[in-house]
C-alpha cells in the first residue's frame, strides 16, 4: 500500500521562472492538501483539493496555483518564483475533509531558488 | 483556532520516559488535540490524537486534563530513533492544520 508520494525530491530554480510540484495521494484518499514549510519553521497551509477544487485555502498570493486530476493526484504551480519561495513543499492526503482526519505526508519537494 | 505553546527543545537520555507538554488555553469545545512527528528532510508523521483524558497507542500516550487547556505527549523509553521535532496542534473538522515551530527533542546515548 504505497504511502504519499512525491516528485521530484530536489528542485533549483531561479527567480522569475515557473515551477511544477507533484503528489500522488496515498491508496484511497481523495482529499490532498498542500503546505510550505521554510527552514526551521512548522509547515504552513497552501490550500487543499477535494473533487477536482480547490476547497480552502491559505494566506499565500495567486501565482501559487493547483489542480487535482480525475485519479486523486495534485499539482502545485508557483510562478514568477521568489528567493522566499525557497522551502520544503509538501503533500499531505486524507479521506473526506481535513481537521480531525489525521493527514498522511509525502516527503516532500525541496525547491531552491537562486 | 487555539494557540498553542510548546517548549522549543528538550534533551533525554535512551530509556527515559520523555513527557512534553503543550499549553492551549483557549481550546474550542469541539478542538481535538493532535501530535504529530517530523524527522530530517521527512513529512510529518500523525502520531496520536485525543479529546479528553487518555488516550494510549502503539507509540505514544496522550494525556488530556479535564479543562483541556494543556496536553501530554508521553513517550515510553525513548531510544535515538525519537530524535525529532514534534507538534501539538488543536484540530477540527473542516479546517486547515495549523502547525507551529514544534518541541525539538533530541535523544543523547
Amino acid at each position: 500500500d504505497a504511502g504519499v508520494t512525491q516528485s521530484p525530491t530536489h528542485l533549483i530554480k531561479t527567480r522569475g521562472q515557473q515551477v511544477t510540484l507533484r503528489c500522488s495521494p496515498k491508496s484511497g484518499h481523495d482529499t490532498v492538501s498542500w503546505y510550505q514549510q521554510a527552514l526551521g519553521q512548522g509547515p504552513q497551509f497552501i490550500f487543499q483539493y477535494y473533487e477536482e477544487e480547490e476547497r480552502q485555502r491559505g494566506n499565500f498570493p495567486d501565482r501559487f496555483s493547483g489542480h487535482q486530476f480525475p485519479n486523486y493526484s495534485s499539482e502545485l504551480n508557483v510562478n514568477a518564483l521568489l528567493l522566499g519561495d525557497s522551502a520544503l513543499y509538501l503533500c499531505a492526503s486524507s479521506l473526506g475533509g481535513m481537521g480531525n482526519q489525521p493527514q498522511h505526508f509525502g516527503d516532500g519537494t525541496r525547491l531552491s531558488i537562486l | 483556532l487555539a494557540k498553542t505553546t510548546q517548549p522549543i527543545s528538550m534533551d533525554s537520555y535512551e530509556g527515559q520516559e520523555v513527557n512534553i507538554t503543550c499549553s492551549h488555553n483557549n481550546i474550542a469545545t469541539n478542538d481535538y488535540i493532535t501530535w504529530y512527528q517530523q524527522f530530517p528532510s521527512q513529512g510529518p508523521r500523525f502520531i496520536i490524537q485525543g479529546y479528553k483524558t487518555k488516550v494510549t497507542n502503539e507509540v505514544a500516550s496522550l494525556f488530556i486534563p479535564a479543562d483541556r487547556k494543556s496536553s501530554t505527549l508521553s513517550l515510553p523509553r525513548v531510544s535515538l530513533s525519537d530524535t525529532a521535532v514534534y507538534y501539538c496542534l488543536p484540530s477540527k473538522e473542516n479546517t486547515p492544520l495549523v502547525f507551529g515551530k514544534g518541541t525539538r527533542l533530541s535523544v543523547i546515548a
